[in-house]
């Protein structure tokens, strides 16, 4: 059966470290992977999006890496503040064309002082 | 303002009452979605629409219906609510220009209770 997974435990960090959350797959193959920042009580908000043919991508204090052969991506943020707490989505774009994509369940992220 | 806007953003009804959550986007964007998010079980996509009179199912369309009239509006309706439809619901647009990024907008949900 066709699996995301997002590490379903919150991730705690100190203040200015970095970051990394984790989306696995299994049984896709994406042509896109996004990545979507979401607020209690709020819809999700568009990070950034990878390519099958890009190894990664980078935006201000956001990396992003897709490994199509691992079927994984790894999210990271660094220099973490705690304004970065939120939970992240990673979510599979099957066809490419950006209007049916499949959610991961989310990793929870708190920043401590 | 660049926007998706849903209404209500709260209702509790009871089963078999129907109910329509309205669904606006002020982008010209002509890909709109439904997803319901459900703790445990994450963002599930319940129907899309490419444009004005096409629409496809997602992967929980069972229990829901939807029209695309004009291309800024995507309204869901729950002909006849059950309480395994409480959930919370998010309408998305995205555009399908080339070179976007495919990014979908959303709604700032709508949670409904059906008891």
């Amino acid at each position: 059966s066709q699996k995301i997974e997002q590490n379903s435990e919150a991730l705690n960090i100190q203040e200015g470290k970095t970051a990394t959350l984790t989306c696995n797959y299994t049984n896709y193959s994406p042509a896109y992977l996004q990545w979507y920042r979401q607020d209690p009580g709020r819809g999700p908000v568009f990070l950034l999006l990878i390519r099958e043919n890009e190894k990664e991508k980078r935006k201000e204090r956001l990396k992003v890496t897709f490994d199509t052969t691992l079927k994984q991506s790894l999210f990271h943020i660094t220099a973490s503040q705690p304004a970065d707490s939120a939970t992240y989505l990673c979510a599979l774009d099957l066809t490419g064309g950006g209007n049916k994509l499949t959610f991961g369940t989310g990793t929870q992220l708190k920043v401590e002082l | 303002e660049a926007q998706v806007t849903q209404n209500p953003r709260y209702l509790i009804t009871v089963t078999g009452k129907k109910l329509t959550v309205t669904c606006s986007q002020n982008m010209n964007h002509e890909y709109m979605s439904w997803y319901r998010q459900d703790p445990g079980l994450g963002l599930r996509q319940i129907y899309y629409s490419m444009n004005v009179e096409v629409t496809d199912k997602g992967d929980v369309p069972e229990g829901y219906k939807v029209s695309r009239k004009e291309k800024r509006n995507f309204p869901l309706i729950l002909e006849s609510p059950s309480p395994n439809q409480t959930s919370l619901y998010f309408c998305a647009s995205s555009s399908r220009l080339a070179g976007r990024n495919n990014e979908q907008f959303f709604g700032p949900g709508t949670r409904l209770t059906v008891l």
